[in-house]
């Protein structure tokens, strides 16, 4: 089985602009989860969505946004861009909301110049 | 935002000997994980606990969950170099709440 597949691999972008970053989880896993993570630390929780609404919020600013399609999948917007936002995004899966074990994509490399 | 305190921060050892870090956080959790990190990667699962005392293994890797429940333990026993990485701790509080919290992880480094 497929595991958790992110895209684009990576992205550079410019301050100012928008991105947008795609996760699939893994085949029956219903909740989706987004990290971010800077250059020497652990990842910090964004979003959780589980069936297509948000269950869950970290501490980011409005500029970053999160969706959940039909099919499980989900994209993360950050609008406005920081040259702070540099970092790995990374999806995370799980069957459930409320299961600890959650299953990382390859992540996301965003540069902001 | 909200880190656990993960030690050591860096370790250099010999191919062959044990290796053994720690999570502590000031909040009890009810669920702790470990996970390995590999550079241009996503953190892979090795181990989740679930039960305070519990004590689970996965090949040379043991880990243990805190009877206080703000505490883990990972063994790493007879090293070998393709151990070499980036190993994080991560407690989930429980209830509705889905999300994990991290450590700033351990890097491993093994001399052959």
């Amino acid at each position: 089985d497929a595991g958790v597949t992110q895209s684009p691999t990576h992205l550079i972008k410019t301050r100012g602009q928008h991105v947008t970053l795609r996760c699939s989880p893994i085949s029956g896993h219903k909740s989706v989860s987004w990290y971010q993570q800077v250059l020497g630390q652990g990842p910090q929780f964004i979003f959780q969505y589980y069936e297509k609404e948000e269950r869950g919020r970290g501490n980011f600013p409005d500029r970053f946004s999160a969706r959940q399609f039909p099919n499980y999948s989900s994209e993360l917007n950050v609008n406005a861009l920081l040259l702070g936002d540099s970092a790995l995004y990374l999806c995370a899966s799980s069957w459930d909301r409320a299961v600890g074990e959650q299953y990382f994509g390859p992540g996301t490399r965003l540069t902001v110049t | 935002g909200q880190q656990l305190n993960q030690s050591p921060q860096s370790m250099f050892i010999q191919e062959g000997e044990d290796v053994s870090m720690n999570c502590t956080s000031s909040s009890i959790f009810n669920t702790w994980l470990w996970y390995k990190q590999e550079p241009g990667e996503g953190p892979v699962l090795l181990i989740a606990l679930y039960k305070a005392g519990e004590l689970t293994s996965n090949g040379r890797l043991t880990a243990q969950f805190g009877i206080t429940r703000k505490d883990s333990f990972l063994n790493i026993s007879a090293s070998i170099p393709s151990d070499v990485g980036i190993y994080f701790c991560a407690g989930r509080a429980g209830g509705s709440q889905g999300n994990l919290i991290f450590g700033k992880g351990t890097k491993l480094s093994v001399k052959p």
